[in-house]
């Protein structure tokens, strides 16, 4: 069983929707990063999160600690939104475990 | 700002030989960080430095190896290299620990 589990794998939405993609770990985590990789492999950092909640835009991420869980809910979704989004946990030993990535595609 | 540069873009090396990537991070940002990213096993990371020291290493055979300058510019070195190690090869700089910067990577090609 992986560290970090996403769910979905995939996710195809219609311009508009609201989107929500989960992420839990079974280690002790400091720290929850949600990142965005493009087609051509560029990745950005969305948000970091040791507790509650982040809004960034139309970017939300939350963390329930004791669940060992996050989401990251996109609203009202346009086609730009499509991308691979990875979480990933900062380890006790400092490194950075990620899971899989959940591929997104918003249709216009 | 420049943001985070790597070079070179794409390698092409045969089994055996080593090969040194090269990460300048923003300007400022003392910590840099090092992934591998491959289709099977995903993002996983390798090691990171701050102030020239090794903080962190991943879970990663002695082959790959980095260190880091006095002006932060990092280089990693893979020795020995097998084909399993084709992978694209991110760093990442940051000020705070909040926000990472990803450089758009090396791709290398083991033939």
């Amino acid at each position: 069983k992986n560290e970090v589990e996403q769910s979905p794998q995939n996710l195809t939405a219609q311009e508009g929707e609201f989107i929500t993609i989960n992420c839990s770990y079974s280690v002790g985590i400091s720290a929850l990063h949600w990142l965005q990789q493009h087609p051509g492999g560029g990745i950005v950092s969305l948000f970091m999160l040791s507790s509650g909640k982040k809004k960034h835009g139309r970017l939300i991420a939350t963390i329930n600690i004791q669940e060992k869980h996050s989401s990251l809910h996109i609203t009202a979704s346009h086609p730009r939104d499509s991308a691979v989004y990875i979480c990933a946990v900062g380890g006790s030993q400092g490194n950075l475990i990620f899971g899989k990535g959940t591929k997104l595609s918003v249709k216009p | 700002k420049a943001g985070v540069t790597q070079t070179p873009r794409y390698l092409i090396k045969t089994r055996g030989q080593q090969v040194t990537l090269s990460c300048s991070p923003i300007s400022g940002h003392r910590s840099v960080s090092w992934y591998q990213q491959t289709p099977g096993q995903g993002l996983q990371f390798l090691f990171e430095y701050f102030s020239e020291t090794q903080r962190n290493k991943g879970n990663f055979p002695g082959r790959f190896s980095g260190r880091q300058f006095s002006n932060s510019r990092s280089e990693m070195n893979v020795s020995t290299l097998e084909l399993g190690d084709s992978a694209l090869y991110l760093c990442a700089s940051s000020l705070v620990p909040e926000k990472l910067f990803f450089g758009s990577g090396t791709q290398l090609s083991v033939l």
